[in-house]
């Protein structure tokens, strides 16, 4: 298994511009995870999916951030318009139920998206 | 509501020396706490959780509910050990709340 798949590793865009992020989780997982990295905030829960449903998005700064799920194996992590403090590296994650396995509590993340907005 | 707090961003300790990287959480029910670590170039994945009282590359974290802390320690620190430590909380709920890592840096 290649593990979490994250695209573009990297995106440059000028203010204003649509960024879509892509996440293809590990078969088989039930919940997937999207994180901000900043270095002044660290890392931060922006919203996740159990099942291709959000259950909690409070994580989510603004309107203009928008994620989906339309099936188990693809996720969108949207914002439209992008601006300059949105530049941060965007991480995806995933896990299995938590009563699955030894393992069971812990999350696989994806190699991430530097994201920079100009 | 849940907060989890590293005081350092960055610490610096020389090869063989002892390192402990703090880690204080807070959180009104029955904590589970992990550390996370991302070794440079690579994904951010786990490091030990506390329920398994285990030690992984020498690094160990007791849980210690009066002082609301579970600090990551290792006796002997390794340049290979320099990477970014994140402290994360498992709530009730199916998230993981992070601090804020620690960047350590192992001197030669």
């Amino acid at each position: 298994d290649a593990g979490v798949i994250q695209s573009p590793r990297h995106e440059v865009t000028e203010m204003g511009q649509e960024v879509t992020l892509r996440c293809k989780p590990i078969s088989g997982h039930d919940y997937l995870f999207w994180y901000r990295q900043t270095m002044m905030r660290g890392l931060e829960l922006l919203i996740y999916f159990n099942n291709n449903v959000p259950i909690d998005d409070s994580g989510m700064p603004e309107d203009r951030f928008s994620a989906k799920m339309p099936n188990a194996s693809f996720s969108t992590l949207k914002i439209q318009p992008s601006e300059p403090r949105d530049s941060a590296v965007y991480f995806c994650a995933s896990r299995t139920r938590r009563d699955r396995g030894p393992r069971k509590d812990e999350q696989y993340f994806g190699p991430g998206t530097r994201l920079t907005v100009t | 509501a849940q907060r989890v707090t590293q005081p350092e961003k960055l610490l610096s300790v020389f090869k063989g020396a002892p390192v402990e990287l703090k880690c204080n959480y807070s959180y009104s029910g029955s904590p589970e706490l992990f550390w996370y670590v991302q070794y440079s170039r690579q994904r951010l994945q786990l490091l030990l959780r506390h329920i398994s009282r285990e030690s992984i590359k020498g690094f160990t974290a007791d849980l210690n509910k009066g002082e609301t802390s579970f600090h990551l320690k290792k006796p002997f620190a390794q340049e290979e050990d320099s990477a970014m430590y994140y402290c994360a909380l498992a709530t009730g709920a199916n998230n993981l709340f992070f601090g804020t890592g620690t960047r350590l840096t192992v001197i030669p």
